[in-house]
């Protein structure tokens, strides 16, 4: 199975910031990788798949970028609505498909 | 509109048998496969296993072969995913998600809350 590891697992940052998170996979999954933003008590929703490509409807702040087994969700001005805990997922190839641990975006 | 609305909570008791339901609306459902994502409580993502509707073509998670079953039935449009006996570590919120083959999970139930306590 594909081993992903994110980090940091958590992070303190200020409306306005810059925020970077990453995840890196235990073999190459040919940028078949996906963000997911999930709120408290809510379902995740889907950021960005195939590493860059932002899904409708998400602010354009959100990006992706990677190639390999590394890859990066950057917010490139911290929004006080992404607070919020994300994951990366890869699917490449066959199942099973894993998720990172996730990252927790909080207030400063 | 494009969604996945899934069955309400749920609280069982050790050793008993459940079957959770989603269902599709707004979309051809035979042909976009629906998977299934469990979180524990206060825990992360774990992919459990999908199914393609249209010929049934079912996989598993190795972690969750043999303690759970996917089906789905193509006339109701309607996944279901089910336990024989259930544990307390059966206790999680439950996703179904819809997704194309090679693609993200692009569309998300609600989720099902799922209670295993004596």
């Amino acid at each position: 199975d594909i081993q992903m590891t994110q980090s940091p697992s958590s992070l303190s940052a200020s409306v306005g910031d810059r925020v970077t998170i990453t995840c890196r996979a235990s073999q190459g999954i040919s940028n078949s990788l996906a963000w997911y933003q999930q709120k408290p008590g809510k379902a995740p929703k889907l950021l960005l798949y195939a590493a860059s490509r932002l899904e409708s409807g998400v602010p354009s702040r959100f990006s992706g970028s990677g190639s390999g087994t590394d890859y990066t969700l950057t917010i490139s001005s911290l929004q006080p609505e992404d607070f919020a805990t994300y994951y990366c997922q890869q699917y490449y190839s066959t199942p099973p498909w894993t998720f990172g641990q996730g990252t927790k975006v909080e207030i400063k | 509109e494009v969604q996945l609305v899934q069955s309400g909570a749920e609280v069982k008791k050790p050793g008993e048998s459940l079957k959770i339901s989603c269902k599709g609306s707004g979309y051809s459902f035979t042909s976009y496969w629906i998977g299934w994502v469990r979180q524990m409580p206060g825990k992360g993502l774990e992919w459990m296993g999908i199914i393609y509707p249209g010929d049934s073509d079912t996989r598993y998670s190795p972690s969750f072969q043999g303690q759970v079953t996917i089906s789905a039935d193509k006339s109701i449009s309607t996944a279901y995913l089910q336990w024989s006996s259930l544990k307390a570590s059966d206790t999680a919120m439950y996703y179904c998600v819809r997704h194309e083959s090679g693609n993200a999970f692009d569309i998300w139930g609600q989720g099902t809350m799922v209670t295993v306590s004596s």
